[in-house]
C-alpha cells in the first residue's frame, strides 16, 4: 500500500513570497491533516479535511494560511505571503474515516520549508 | 492549557530499558499515542492505550497510563541503536474530529 505523499520534500523562498505544498494522501481515506511541526516543537494541527469539507481549520493563520481539497483527494496548502516564522516542516497526513480518536493517523514525510 | 509534556532528552546504553515520560492535560482524553520520528521522515504510529486501560504490551513496547495524575510512559525493552529517534506523545480529546495534541518530543540516543 502506497503512503501519504508529499511534494516538494524542501523548499526555501524570501519572506513576502508565495509557496504551495501538495498531498496526495493514501487511497480511500476520507480524512485529511495538514500540521504544522516548527524546530523543537509537537505537530500542530493547522486543518483537517473530511471528504472534501473543512472539519476544523481553527489553528489555520487565515490571513496568510488556504488549503484546499477538491475531489476529495489531493490537497494543496499555499501561504501568501510568507513571514520569517512560517519555517517549519509541513506534515500531511490521512485516515480512513473521520473516526474515533482510535483511528490511525498516517503520515507523509513532510515538506521543510525555510523562509529567508 | 494545550500543553502535552515531555522531557527533552534521554540517552540509554544499547541492550538497556528505556523509560519515556508525558504528561497531558485532558482527564476527558479518550486514547493516548505513541509516535516515533526518524531523521527526515514522517510520524510513525508506535501504539496507542485506550483511557479505561492502565496498562498496554506489544512486543518491546509496554505503555502505561496512570489516569489519576494524567502520566504516560513508554518502555522499550532491550533498546537498540535503530531505535534512536524522537518520540512523541500525543492524545485525543473527545466530541473533536480526531483532532491530536501533541508533546515536544524527546529524543533518545542509544550508544553502545
Amino acid at each position: 500500500e502506497a503512503g501519504v505523499a508529499q511534494s516538494p520534500r524542501y523548499k526555501i523562498i524570501e519572506k513576502r513570497q508565495s509557496v504551495a505544498f501538495w498531498c496526495n494522501p493514501i487511497s480511500g481515506h476520507a480524512t485529511l491533516y495538514w500540521y504544522q511541526q516548527i524546530l523543537g516543537q509537537g505537530p500542530k494541527l493547522l486543518i483537517q479535511f473530511q471528504n472534501n469539507g473543512v472539519v476544523d481549520d481553527s489553528q489555520l493563520p487565515k490571513d496568510r494560511f488556504s488549503a484546499e481539497r477538491l475531489k476529495g483527494v489531493d490537497s494543496t496548502l499555499k501561504i501568501q505571503p510568507a513571514k520569517l516564522e512560517d519555517s517549519a516542516v509541513y506534515l500531511c497526513a490521512s485516515s480512513l474515516t473521520q473516526g474515533g480518536g482510535w483511528e490511525t493517523q498516517y503520515f507523509g514525510p513532510g515538506t521543510r520549508l525555510l523562509v529567508l | 492549557g494545550e500543553d502535552v509534556e515531555q522531557s527533552l532528552f534521554l540517552s540509554v546504553r544499547e541492550g538497556d530499558s528505556s523509560v519515556i515520560n508525558c504528561t497531558y492535560t485532558d482527564s476527558s482524553s479518550t486514547y493516548l499515542y505513541w509516535y516515533k520520528q526518524e531523521p527526515g521522515a514522517g510520524l510513525q504510529l508506535l501504539t496507542y492505550i485506550f483511557s479505561n486501560m492502565d496498562m498496554k504490551q506489544d512486543q518491546r513496547l509496554t505503555v502505561l497510563l496512570n489516569k489519576k495524575d494524567k502520566h504516560l510512559s513508554l518502555r522499550i525493552a532491550d533498546t537498540q541503536t535503530g531505535d534512536s529517534a524522537i518520540y512523541f506523545c500525543a492524545e485525543s480529546r473527545p466530541g473533536g474530529y480526531n483532532k491530536l495534541i501533541f508533546g515536544a518530543g524527546t529524543r533518545l540516543a542509544v550508544h553502545p
